[in-house]
């Protein structure tokens, strides 16, 4: 069974990065799309963006070039760093997988982690 | 921005009813491209239905996906107590590369 463990500070002041990783279990990293989606207190979700293999990815235009995304093979993980946070950022931030690398018809989400509280606040 | 809503915003339904959720895209969409998840409180969304259509690992039968084009539903057949959840659709393509509807709250009348 895959699972997903999402870490990292839970308070971020403004104007600083906010640095996750996801930790992934049951399965290896290779050769699936690996995401970070984002839900804001009593809103819906926002998909941030994707890394797969090689360390290609691929984001949200609405975060202005604030995502980086890096991929960690030989430990499993992934992680996320999103620059110049304001309250805006403030938000429970999932690592989802997503489809096969190759794969056509895998567009959808089938394993989660079970989210990480991020408060920006000075 | 390929745009995703959901109907109704609320659904007030008794256990054992049935419940048909709305989500229509802004542009057309391809069958394969739309999922469905539930979320509870408190919880990470679960995968529901992909492919417009088809189950994920170990969801039930009650639920069904159906749809074409720009209109898709969920279909709960008869509410169980745990189905009372919010139910977000998702669609893949454009840009971003994927975007959620605001979600239909399922909520106990």
């Amino acid at each position: 069974q895959v699972q997903l463990q999402e870490s990292g500070p839970g308070l971020v002041k403004p104007s600083e990065t906010l640095s996750l990783t996801c930790s992934v279990s049951g399965g290896s990293i290779s050769n699936y799309f690996w995401n970070w989606i984002r839900q804001p207190a009593g809103k819906g979700l926002e998909w941030i963006g994707r890394i797969y293999a090689g360390g290609r990815t691929t984001d949200n235009p609405a975060l202005k070039g604030r995502v980086t995304m890096s991929l960690d093979p030989s430990n499993n993980l992934f992680s996320l760093h999103l620059s110049s946070v304001a309250a805006a950022d403030t938000a429970v931030y999932y690592c989802a997988r997503g489809g096969i690398v190759g794969a056509p018809g895998l567009y959808y989400f089938d394993y989660w982690g079970q989210g990480a509280l991020v408060s920006v606040s000075s | 921005e390929i745009v995703l809503t959901q109907s109704p915003g609320t659904l007030s339904l008794s256990p054992g009813e049935r419940a048909t959720l709305s989500c229509r895209a802004s542009q057309s969409l391809s069958n394969s491209y739309v999922a469905w998840y539930q979320q509870k409180p408190g919880q990470a969304p679960r995968l529901l239905i992909y492919g417009a259509s088809s189950r994920a690992t170990g969801v039930p039968d009650r639920f069904s996906g159906s749809g074409s084009g720009t209109d898709f539903a969920l279909t709960i057949s008869r509410l169980e107590p745990e189905d009372f959840a919010v139910y977000y659709c998702q669609q893949y393509g454009g840009s971003p590369l994927f975007t959620f509807g605001p979600g239909t709250k399922v909520d106990i009348k």
